[in-house]
Parts: structure tokens; C-alpha cells; sequence
């Protein structure tokens, strides 16, 4: 079945290491995104690519890095630098970089630093 | 700037019940899109409905609805014989721009929908 796999599902991290989070979609979208997701808040952009080997920061982009090597893959990189990584991160995809394309989701990867 | 406020933090109802979710949203642009996601326990978002500005009519799927008015910057959401199944957040968002995807998409804080069997 087409769709956005996220894994792992759950991840643990001790505090100073970097971890990835992996994304991986197989509907040939161009266009593939991160967000973050806290309690009580929105989804909040932390990173987008529209094209491989291209990608652009969100709103909150200090602390993460990503690749765009593949159309299909867009892994998410959590250094020691966040101040506070534990979230829901959520990826996403669409067909194209327009706003009438919608938004294929990820079921997520919960990340706690402990 | 851009704002969606979905003020209902968490709503209960009993199954069968009818009930609306409310989404406010602020904007300078005359052009711009509304969407509402669905995000159940599995966690990933569902896409239901986009609307663009120009198209004020109101729009039924099912047992969803959807009212968008904009003289009030309003486009709530009602679920008619609600159903254990609509147990889920419900996030309300808004796009200003047509010209770029989806991360110009600013979301609603989201409202907690639970069905009481």
C-alpha cells in the first residue's frame, strides 16, 4: 500500500546525543515535510523539502537537520543542540509545492530524552 | 499575520449526540485556504476538507459538515450522530498563500473530541 512509514515508533534518547528519525513515503511526492508536535499546541514546521537535494528551514529549524538525498526518503536529524527535543514528530508529503495539494501524514515517532 | 484559534480544548459527547468544533482564523489576505485534519489514537493526521475563500458555500460529506462564514472568520465543523470512530483531535488550519504548499500552513491549537459510548 502506498503511504508515509515513520520509525521508530517510540525512541528514547539520552541527553547530548544526536538521534535520526527516519521517513520514508511511496507516493512520489516531491514535496515532503517535518513538523513537531507539542501538548495543547499545533503542528509547527520545522523543516521542508520540494525537490531532492534541496530543502528549506521552518519556524523552528534550530537544533534539527535534514537530508533530501532520495525523492523518497527525508530523515530528520535531533542534535544535542535542541534544548528540548521530547515531542511528537510528525511527517508528511504531497504531490507538488502547492497549497491545493494535500497532506499525506506519517503516524509519527515520539521521541523522550531521559 | 496569520492566527487559527480553535478554543475548545477538549469536548465529550455521547454517541449519537451532534457537535461542532469551532475554528477561528485571522488574516490580512483576501485569497487564502482553510483545511481541517483529523488525527485519531494511531496518531497520523487525516486530511478531510480544503476550502479556498473564494467559495463560501457550505459543504456535507456524510455526516460532516461544514460551515464557513466569512463575516465571522469562522469555519466550524459539525459531526451529525456522532460515532465512537470520530474520537479523535481535530485540527483546524489556514494557508494565506496559493503559490506555496503546505508549509505555509499555520495550524489550530486542535480540539480533543471524545465519544462517550
Amino acid at each position: 500500500d502506498g503511504g508515509i512509514t515513520q520509525s521508530p515508533k517510540y525512541l528514547f534518547r539520552k541527553e547530548g546525543q544526536n538521534v535520526t528519525l527516519s521517513c520514508e513515503q511511496n507516493l512520489n511526492h516531491d514535496a515532503m515535510y517535518w513538523y513537531r508536535q507539542d501538548p495543547g499546541q499545533g503542528l509547527r514546521l520545522i523543516y521542508y523539502s520540494q525537490i531532492v537535494n534541496d530543502f528549506q528551514k521552518g519556524d523552528i529549524a534550530e537544533g534539527y537537520s535534514v537530508s533530501r538525498e532520495k525523492k523518497e526518503s527525508f530523515p530528520l536529524t535531533v542534535t544535542s543542540a535542541q534544548k528540548n527535543p521530547t515531542a511528537f514528530y510528525l511527517c508528511a508529503s504531497s504531490i507538488g509545492n502547492r497549497v491545493n495539494t494535500e497532506a499525506f501524514f506519517g503516524q509519527g515517532t515520539r521521541l523522550t530524552v531521559v | 499575520a496569520q492566527k487559527v484559534t480553535q478554543a475548545q480544548t477538549e469536548i465529550s459527547v455521547v454517541e449519537k449526540e451532534d457537535v461542532t468544533l469551532d475554528c477561528v482564523y485571522e488574516t490580512r489576505d483576501t485569497t487564502y485556504y482553510l483545511f481541517w485534519y483529523k488525527q485519531p489514537p494511531s496518531g497520523e493526521l487525516v486530511f478531510l476538507i480544503r476550502r479556498n475563500s473564494f467559495d463560501e458555500q457550505n459543504e456535507i460529506s456524510g455526516r460532516y459538515s461544514w460551515n464557513f462564514q466569512k463575516s465571522t472568520s469562522s469555519f466550524n465543523f459539525t459531526i451529525t450522530a456522532s460515532q465512537v470512530v470520530d474520537s479523535a483531535v481535530y485540527f483546524c488550519a489556514l494557508s494565506e498563500d496559493p503559490n506555496f504548499g503546505n508549509e505555509k500552513l499555520t495550524f489550530g491549537t486542535g480540539t480533543r473530541l471524545t465519544i462517550i459510548p
